[in-house]
């Protein structure tokens, strides 16, 4: 069945350390995306991309990084600049030139700083 | 900037009533997404909207688009418990290489007994 991968489901990190989240898709959608929830919140956009080897900041991108240099894998590094990274990451993906066939996201990953 | 408001923010009805949430936002678009969440959970797709005027229904829920009052209802009739969750409109306002979906802050919806 094709879908979306997070992993893993919960993260913890130490002050100071990067992290990063996974994000694989077998769906063969061009453009991948990253958010962040906060509780209580909606979700707001860190980074996303169209086509590999490209992505644009989103609106929370400070503290962030990615890298999308194959179709399927769309990775989220928490760097020790994002100072409150304590949060619900969801990765999700969609077809360009498909808007009818909206987006689909993975199931998310808890991180939490201790 | 594109600004997606939802209102109510929390919604506490009783199973059998009918309820509407409103979602609107402030950039011209016809591509509205409609999800549900359930504590601790990923986002559930519920109904994509792609014109004016477009109507979707599933069991209880009927989500409508009015691109030219830029809103959007989900229209709840009838609730069940079942129907108790977290429910977020998003809008897509970007081309091409700019399409991302921009949510709003979500309803939550409790159904009593």
């Amino acid at each position: 069945d094709g879908g979306i991968t997070q992993s893993p489901k919960y993260l913890f990190r130490k002050e100071g350390q990067n992290v990063t989240l996974s994000c694989e898709q077998n769906l063969n959608h061009d453009a991948m995306y990253w958010y962040r929830q906060d509780p209580g919140q909606g979700l707001r956009l860190i980074y996303y991309s169209q086509i590999v080897n490209d992505f644009q900041k989103g609106d929370i991108a400070e503290g962030y990084s990615v890298s999308r240099e194959k179709k399927e894998s769309f990775p989220l590094t928490v760097t020790s600049a994002q100072k409150n990274p304590t949060a619900f990451y969801l990765c999700a993906s969609s077809h360009r030139d498909r808007p009818s066939w909206g987006y689909t996201f993975g199931s998310g990953t808890r991180l939490t700083v201790v | 900037e594109l600004k997606v408001e939802q209102n109510p923010l929390f919604l506490s009805m009783q199973e059998g009533k009918n309820y509407t949430i409103y979602c609107n936002y402030s950039t011209t678009s016809d591509r509205l997404y409609w999800y549900r969440q359930d504590p601790g959970k990923s986002l559930e797709s519920l109904f994509v909207l792609l014109s004016n005027g477009a109507v979707k229904q599933e069991g209880r829920l009927m989500a409508s688009l009015d691109t030219k009052a830029r809103l959007s209802t989900l229209h709840i009739t009838a609730a069940v418990h079942d129907l108790s969750a977290t429910y977020f409109c998003a809008v897509d306002a970007g081309t091409g290489t700019a399409s991302k979906l921009t949510f709003g802050t979500g309803t939550r919806l409790q159904v009593t007994l």
